[in-house]
């Protein structure tokens, strides 16, 4: 089944404790993205990916890092979090990139929610 | 800088109505338009999009959308909303001079009355 696999779903920890949230996508996608999603203020782009080892700032980068060594993973890597990163994380990877992009879908993972204490 | 405004947080209906949700973009040239659904405790799903030609375009699940130039517009329709469509809706759009990446609005809240 093609899907985006986001881990862990739940995650609580601590201030300034080095977390990584992985995500996998089994279609052979060249794009990937990581969102934030907060109340009221809809999706925000963290990173994204357009191929292997190319990675570009979105809106919020910031205390956010990202790796994409293969095309199948790009995990998202909060070195020192802190409670304003509490919020609901996806995941999401499409086929295209560039001009035609608008022509794929994105498809998104179920999401990693993130209490940061 | 380009935007996508969803102007209702929450929308009620009661289950059988019809269903409008409103959706404005701001830019200069017509986007490419989205609008997606995220069901509770699930990643988000294309309902349907807006490049070109016909300006009524028929989604999945029921949903169709109308894109008015005029206006800025793209809303999203069913005649007849099931209890199953309680979701969140999100409209998106790619602009020309954005890098192809998504500008999404804040979302919408439908919730369906018995």
């Amino acid at each position: 089944e093609a899907q985006v696999t986001q881990n862990p779903r739940y995650l609580i920890t601590v201030t300034g404790k080095k977390l990584t949230v992985t995500c996998s996508q089994n279609m052979n996608h060249e794009y990937m993205s990581w969102y934030r999603q907060d109340p009221g203020l809809g999706l925000r782009q963290i990173y994204y990916s357009m191929n292997v080892e190319v990675t570009d700032k979105g809106d919020v980068p910031e205390g956010y890092k990202v790796s994409r060594k293969e095309k199948r993973n790009f995990p998202l890597i909060l070195e020192s979090p802190s409670p304003n990163q509490t919020s609901l994380y996806f995941c999401a990877s499409r086929r295209r990139t560039g001009v035609s992009s608008y022509n794929s879908p994105l498809h998104f993972g179920n999401g990693t929610r993130l209490t940061v204490t | 800088a380009q935007s996508v405004t969803q102007p209702d947080i929450h929308i009620t209906v009661s289950e059988g109505a019809s269903l409008e949700l409103r959706c404005n973009y701001s830019y200069g040239a017509t986007p490419y338009l989205f609008w997606y659904v995220q069901s509770p405790g699930q990643g988000l799903q294309l309902l349907l999009k807006y490049f070109s030609g016909d300006t009524l375009v028929q989604g999945i699940k029921g949903f169709e959308a109308e894109f008015k130039r005029s206006q800025s517009s793209f809303n999203l329709r069913k005649p007849s909303v099931h209890w199953s469509d309680a979701a969140e809706y999100f409209c998106a759009a790619i602009f020309m001079d954005s890098n192809y990446q998504l500008i999404w609005g804040a979302g919408t809240k439908l919730i369906i009355k018995p």
